[in-house]
């Protein structure tokens, strides 16, 4: 089945620095991989995803980028600002059999004024 | 969009006794409805999953079990809780194709 691997599994930036996220997948047949955000005893939430028919996508100061070969895929954000901490998830799907959404382990992502 | 609905949001329970989350969803029909655990500074832990009533697949070995008896209705259960059960308990709901998943705002379970 699938796995998921996620790292770091914290990243500390000072404000206006880039974050980087990286995961990789197992199952080749994935082909959706959405990034979720999830606050602090809140719910994890979208805030970008991408198709495996696309290498990168864009959205503001938020970026993924999609490398099927290597099976790998990233999470950059630019202008990092104090309300981007949270803890930030990347996961996998493949659009076969059941419709397993497998989850990577967490990046704690802080960022300091 | 999709409304998830699960509950309770907090419960506390002595070791041995049954437990029932529940959860449900508005807003579409035919929904692949998901649980996930989600330990303290962990990640989130897929238990089970259900592409439609009474369809119900099981991704680890353990005291938890998973019913779906309405198609958008998903209950957690378990008849004997052990201490290791704690966490944050998360319904999800998501259209097929790959759509977003919606969560629930979640249930923090304490064993005790």
């Amino acid at each position: 089945g699938e796995n998921v691997e996620q790292h770091p599994s914290t990243l500390s930036v000072q404000e206006g620095d880039s974050a980087v996220i990286k995961c990789t997948y197992s199952d080749s047949a994935s082909n959706y991989f959405p990034w979720y955000k999830q606050e602090l005893g809140k719910r994890p939430q979208l805030i970008i995803d991408i198709r495996s028919n696309v290498g990168e996508k864009k959205d503001q100061r938020i970026a993924v980028t999609l490398n099927k070969t290597a099976k790998h895929f990233s999470l950059h954000i630019t202008e990092t600002q104090p309300e981007d901490s949270a803890v930030y998830f990347c996961a996998a799907k493949a659009n076969t059999g059941f419709q397993k959404l497998v989850f990577g382990t967490g990046t704690r992502l802080l960022v300091s004024p | 969009s999709q409304t998830i609905h699960q509950w309770p949001a907090t419960l506390v329970q002595p070791v041995g006794s049954p437990l029932s989350l529940e959860c449900t969803v508005e807003g579409t029909s035919n929904p692949n409805l998901y649980w996930y655990r989600q330990a303290a500074g962990r990640g989130l832990q897929l238990l089970f999953y259900s592409v439609g009533i009474g369809q119900i697949s099981s991704e680890v070995p353990q005291n938890l079990s998973a019913s779906r008896p309405q198609d958008r209705q998903f209950i957690l259960s378990s008849k004997k809780l052990l201490l290791s059960d704690s966490g944050f308990y998360l319904c999800a709901s998501r259209t097929g194709g790959g759509t977003e998943a919606f969560f629930g705002q979640g249930t923090r379970l304490t064993v005790v």
